[in-house]
């Protein structure tokens, strides 16, 4: 049973402060990661996704893999208001179906 | 672009009721995903289409769910008969092929089971 466990929070932040949001995996075939956002009553919608350990920038956000521990993380920095979601990992193997598996989320109150 | 389209979008019947959804994905999407959300979880993947074809189901309740998708364009999931365990969101996805491609997902279906 592959498992993505997140910590569900909530995870308070003040507006402009780093966001850290944590992911653990346990199936070590995982190749690809994925953080989407999700807002209350809304559809995910994809942040970014990660296949290579290191860091990944794209603007505010931050994705980092370590697959020896088999972790990914979102950094969220100068965090805003409109930041506030639940934020959703999900991880695949790298196959022709693509299956992605989810954690339960994390939610995010950025707070003014 | 228009996106993901579903429907209905809200859905109330009583257990052992039988209910359909409706999915149109983006123009020119081959592979297609339906994904059931329970209240304070992730979705979870229920069947993987490529084209008209099931690349996966292994996580959908075939004794009660069923899912086509003729012509490769559309697809339909159905619940016969429901459980009062199926009150959920059903959310629809496409990509573009399935691999390192962005699913988009539609606004979903939410279903409550009674």
């Amino acid at each position: 049973q592959k498992e993505v466990e997140q910590n569900s929070g909530p995870l308070s932040v003040p507006e402009g402060a780093i966001a850290s949001l944590n992911c653990t995996y346990s199936d070590r075939g995982s190749q690809s990661f994925f953080w989407y956002r999700q807002y209350s009553g809304k559809s995910p919608e994809l942040i970014m996704f990660i296949y290579s350990n290191g860091d990944k920038e794209d603007g505010r956000f931050t994705a980092q893999l370590n697959k020896a521990s088999q972790y990914v993380s979102l950094l969220i920095r100068d965090s805003q208001p409109s930041d506030s979601a639940t934020y959703l990992c999900a991880v695949s193997q790298w196959t022709g179906a693509n299956n992605l598996f989810f954690g339960t989320g994390t939610r995010l109150t950025v707070i003014p | 672009e228009a996106g993901v389209a579903q429907s209905p979008r809200y859905k109330i019947i009583e257990k052992r009721q039988s209910v359909a959804f409706w999915c149109n994905p983006i123009s020119g999407h081959a592979t297609l995903y339906w994904y059931q959300q329970i209240l304070g979880q992730g979705p979870k993947l229920l069947i993987q289409f490529q084209n008209n074809g099931v690349v996966d189901d292994s996580q959908l309740p075939k004794d009660r769910f069923s899912a086509e998708r003729l012509k490769g364009v559309d697809s339909t999931l159905k619940i016969q008969p429901a459980k009062l365990e199926d009150s959920a969101v059903y959310l629809c996805a496409s990509s573009l092929a399935p691999g390192l491609y962005e699913q988009y997902f539609g606004p979903g279906t939410r279903l409550t089971v009674t």
